[in-house]
């Protein structure tokens, strides 16, 4: 199995300011034959189901906004909320699809400092 | 829009059973495939049973091969989990979730999940 692992746990952020969070892979989830990293990020908000905010590493699902970005590829992923906004608050999880079972990472909690 | 309805968690004793379904409205159910994904706060986000559009087949993560059973009516456009030889550490909340057509386990729609718990 892929073991996704994830950095800071947790992080606090001032209003306005950047946040970054790191996933990491166990092994490489770029298919090679299309040039595509089957890696996905949600965002879960409290008393909530996680809500896909990113797939293929960069690609922002439809109505997300573009505060919300998404980098890398192969083993090492980044998400990154340019502005925290007060409705940011939430925890991240990252998920590759490359292979069954598709794993989660253990998630990272963003709060407002 | 899209909406998944689970229902059938509670409390069994450990070794039960229970038999969890999820409701789909808004899409045309039968050209998904589908999943089931638990949360618990000792164990993350776990993926733990798809099946095909058709139904024809399914996969199992290895802790609950041989114990749960996924299956789909796509007449009535429900998915249903059934779940034998509960432990405790199948304590979570369920959810069903939607996989994105043409990418299997990219999860785009799920539902808000029902709370199984396992306890004596």
């Amino acid at each position: 199995d892929i073991v996704m692992t994830q950095s800071p746990d947790s992080l606090a952020v001032s209003l306005g300011e950047r946040a970054t969070i790191n996933c990491k892979s166990s092994r490489s989830v770029l298919y090679s034959s299309n040039n595509k990293n089957y890696l996905a990020w949600y965002q879960q908000k409290p008393g909530q189901p996680p809500k896909l905010l990113i797939s293929w590493a960069s690609t922002r699902e439809s109505g997300v906004p573009d505060r919300f970005s998404g980098s890398g590829s192969g083993t090492d992923f980044t998400l990154t909320i340019s502005s925290l906004q007060a409705e940011d608050v939430a925890v991240y999880y990252c998920q590759q699809y490359y292979s069954t079972p598709q794993t989660f990472g253990p998630g990272t909690k963003v709060e407002v400092k | 829009q899209v909406q998944l309805v689970e229902s059938g968690g509670g409390l069994v004793k450990p070794e039960g059973s229970l038999r969890l379904s999820c409701a789909a409205s808004g899409f045309i159910f039968s050209d998904y495939y589908m999943s089931w994904i638990r949360q618990s706060p000792g164990k993350g986000l776990e993926w733990i049973a798809y099946i095909e559009d058709s139904g024809g087949n399914m996969f199992y993560a290895d802790s609950v091969k041989g114990r749960f059973t996924i299956s789909r009516d796509n007449a009535k456009n429900s998915l249903f989990l059934q779940m034998n030889g509960l432990r405790a550490e199948d304590t979570a909340i369920y959810y069903c979730a939607r996989e994105r057509m043409t990418v299997a386990r990219l999860f785009d729609s799920w539902g808000q999940g029902t709370l199984v718990t396992v306890s004596s």
